[in-house]
């Protein structure tokens, strides 16, 4: 199973919004809507902010949103913040019982 | 308060073993699956072994399928991960992970704990 395909970095200035997309297939994004993001700071585990592609665990800022389109799913961040500065990947469930990341992305805020 | 804390890691020569742990409280573990998921150094994050709650379903990633052994001792809250001969490519980070059914994802993870396999 290949990892699914983040781009390796995004920037935006504080108060801005970005989107990072995670590409797949039709045996994993785009057969499920188990899409899944995390944030991870470094030297930390990661958190979950989002599953089942548009869902926000309790806790989670309501600045994070998720979306899906046919095989590529987004993760969109609005209101930039300092503190959002991490790598975030993405992760599917697939159709051979397994799951799979992306190669993450790292989110510089400017 | 859910936690997750692992145990096991080190130094390890190819061809070796270990086996590592981890240990949950704040919740009931015996109703939850859990998984393993490891991070190779400044790389990206790769599943690895799924366990159902009573440890009668398992799925393992083809890069340690025949060579790990994920299991759970419920009257302990314990979750465990073999591994067996062990490679360079096998260094990483572990973290278990709790699942959750809704969403098909991992909700709460460990801090990790640090395997170095080299000679």
């Amino acid at each position: 199973q290949s990892a699914l395909t983040q781009p390796a970095s995004v920037s935006g200035s504080p108060g801005q919004s970005i989107t990072i997309s995670c590409t797949g297939t039709s045996s994993d994004v785009g057969g499920y809507n188990y899409v899944s993001w995390y944030q991870q700071h470094p030297g930390k585990a990661p958190k979950l902010m989002i599953y089942g592609v548009t869902n926000r665990p309790s806790g989670v800022s309501n600045r994070f949103s998720g979306s899906k389109s046919g095989n590529t799913a987004s993760l969109t961040i609005s209101g930039l913040q300092a503190e959002d500065e991490a790598d975030y990947y993405c992760s599917s469930y697939t159709s051979i019982t397994t799951w799979v990341f992306g190669g993450g992305t790292k989110l510089t805020v400017l | 308060e859910v936690q997750l804390v692992e145990s096991g890691g080190g130094l390890v020569q190819p061809g070796g073993s270990l086996r590592l742990s981890c240990a949950a409280s704040g919740f009931t573990f015996s109703n939850y699956e859990m998984n393993w998921v490891r991070q190779a150094p400044g790389k990206g994050l790769e599943w690895v072994s799924y366990i159902s709650s009573g440890g009668s379903t398992i799925y393992y990633a083809d890069s340690v399928k025949g060579r790990f052994t994920i299991s759970r001792d419920n009257a302990k809250n314990s979750l465990y991960l073999q591994m067996n001969s062990l490679r360079a490519e096998d260094t990483a980070v572990y973290y278990c992970a709790r699942y959750l059914v809704v969403g098909a994802t991992f909700d709460y993870w460990g801090q990790g704990t640090l395997v170095t396999v080299s000679s």
